[in-house]
């Protein structure tokens, strides 16, 4: 079976300092990971995906996210935090089959201050 | 082009009525996915479609739920004998089946049972 865990229900930054949102997996087979942002009264939007390529992958908006074996790790990260970068965040995880369903973290809350 | 939209967007239903929620996936995309997020908890699979073939519906917690796709576009999603724990957000996925491992979401429909 396949799962996420999302260290941290709620990130707090200021405005301009870097964002750390973290992700660790499990999986028995090379996993495809995802980082989905949602914003309120929104649906999932995707921000960026590993799929076995390269390692560090390069999202929307900024965000960034490494795909680490030996951690089973993929955080997200961004150098400089953004006021519309308040959102949730959702780790995902799925097989590798061309329509595998996707299994969520329990979310991660960006809160950025001034 | 058109997103996925889903209908209604939010849904108010007593206890024991029968609710019927409609997605509307992207033009030509083959696979369908349902999810239920409970308040603040990531989304949960339900089902999943292929066309219209339903190949798995193994995330369906009761025999109250039931999806269609009969004619492998929109999707239904029906709770029969609504009861307070299926208070949630409803939300539709669809994606390509060839080459790509994106999901699309819609912005959910929010089903609220008194």
């Amino acid at each position: 079976a396949q799962s996420v865990t999302q260290l941290g229900s709620h990130v707090s930054v200021s405005e301009g300092a870097l964002v750390l949102l973290r992700c660790n997996y499990s999986s028995s087979v090379p996993p495809y990971l995802f980082w989905y942002v949602q914003y309120p009264n929104q649906g999932l939007q995707l921000l960026l995906k590993y799929t076995s390529a390269a390692t560090l992958v390069k999202g929307i908006n900024g965000f960034e996210a490494e795909f680490k074996k030996s951690e089973t790790s993929f955080h997200l990260t961004k150098p400089s935090a953004h006021m519309s970068d308040a959102a949730e965040y959702f780790c995902a995880v799925s097989g590798t089959g061309t329509a595998s369903k996707l299994t969520f973290g329990t979310g991660t809350r960006l809160q950025v201050t001034l | 082009g058109a997103g996925v939209s889903q209908s209604p967007r939010y849904k108010v239903a007593k206890r024991g009525q029968d609710v019927a929620l409609r997605c509307d996936p992207i033009s030509g995309h083959v696979s369908l996915f349902w999810y239920q997020q409970a308040l603040g908890q990531g989304p949960e699979f339900l089902t999943y479609f292929q066309n219209e073939a339903q190949l798995d519906k193994s995330g369906l917690p009761s025999d109250r739920f039931f999806a269609e796709r009969p004619e492998g576009s929109v999707s239904t999603l029906k709770i029969q004998r609504t009861q307070q724990e299926d208070s949630a957000v409803y939300l539709c996925a669809s994606s390509l089946v060839s080459g790509s491992y994106e999901q699309y979401f819609g912005p959910g429909t929010r089903l609220t049972v008194t």
